[in-house]
């Protein structure tokens, strides 16, 4: 069946301008979670969501950054007035709540350069 | 808080030939999950190997095992037999298992593995 996909793969934008990356979750995943990982570094948690209940923003670096998510299918994660810091792979990723094995399927990712 | 340690940052292996990659993780709870992913050139996490730290017995798949040693905290991956097809980064990752945390995983920064012909 289909993964998690991530759209754009690369987005260039200008320093200041707001940037706005989608993430298609596997059909029936009712938990989503977006991550970012900087050159040469690990994964790090941003945002999480699951089903209808209020997400855990707890790994938002800045109020620059917010995400949505419309039930359990599409996720936007957007960046305003953007930093050259933020640049980095945006990565998404979704999993069965009720799995017992909590795998999390990744999607591709959305790289981010911010000139 | 959690926190994961891959103090290694290369490694470099021969085809055929057996690697180990480390990990050490430090939490004060006792009912989590510990991953090894793998990462590609083309950025897609691969999970590779899973343990739950209620289980005793080491987690194997195919090639790849883990030595899970809970009282030390360390969690490393053993790949057997490496291909080509092995290089790659390799990120270990925690997971806590609590009734309301949200299972989100956190990663060491990751080693690079390269497999030599």
């Amino acid at each position: 069946g289909a993964g998690v996909s991530q759209s754009p793969s690369n987005k260039v934008t200008e320093k200041g301008k707001d940037v706005e990356l989608r993430c298609d979750p596997i059909s029936g995943h009712t938990a989503l979670y977006w991550y970012r990982q900087r050159l040469g570094q690990g994964l790090e948690f941003l945002i999480y969501f699951q089903g209808n209940s209020a997400p855990d923003k707890s790994g938002l670096p800045s109020d620059r950054f917010s995400a949505e998510r419309t039930g359990e299918s599409v996720s936007t994660l957007t960046i305003q007035r953007t930093q050259q810091e933020d640049s980095a792979v945006y990565l998404c990723a979704s999993s069965l709540w009720t799995s017992p094995s909590y795998e999390q399927y990744f999607g591709p990712g959305t790289r981010l350069t911010v000139t | 808080a959690q926190t994961v340690t891959q103090s290694q940052p290369e490694m470099s292996v021969q085809e055929a030939e057996t690697v180990t990659l480390s990990c050490t993780y430090d939490t004060s709870e006792n009912n989590y999950y510990l991953f090894w992913y793998k990462q590609p050139p083309s950025r897609q996490m691969i999970l590779v190997i899973r343990q739950e730290a209620y289980k005793q017995q080491n987690a194997t798949e195919n090639r790849f095992s883990v030595n899970f040693q809970k009282a030390a905290k360390s969690f490393s991956l053993k790949i057997s037999d490496s291909q080509l097809g092995d290089t790659a980064m390799y990120f270990c990752a925690f997971m806590l298992i609590r009734t309301g945390a949200n299972s989100k995983l956190t990663f060491g920064k990751g080693i690079t593995l390269s497999v030599r012909p």
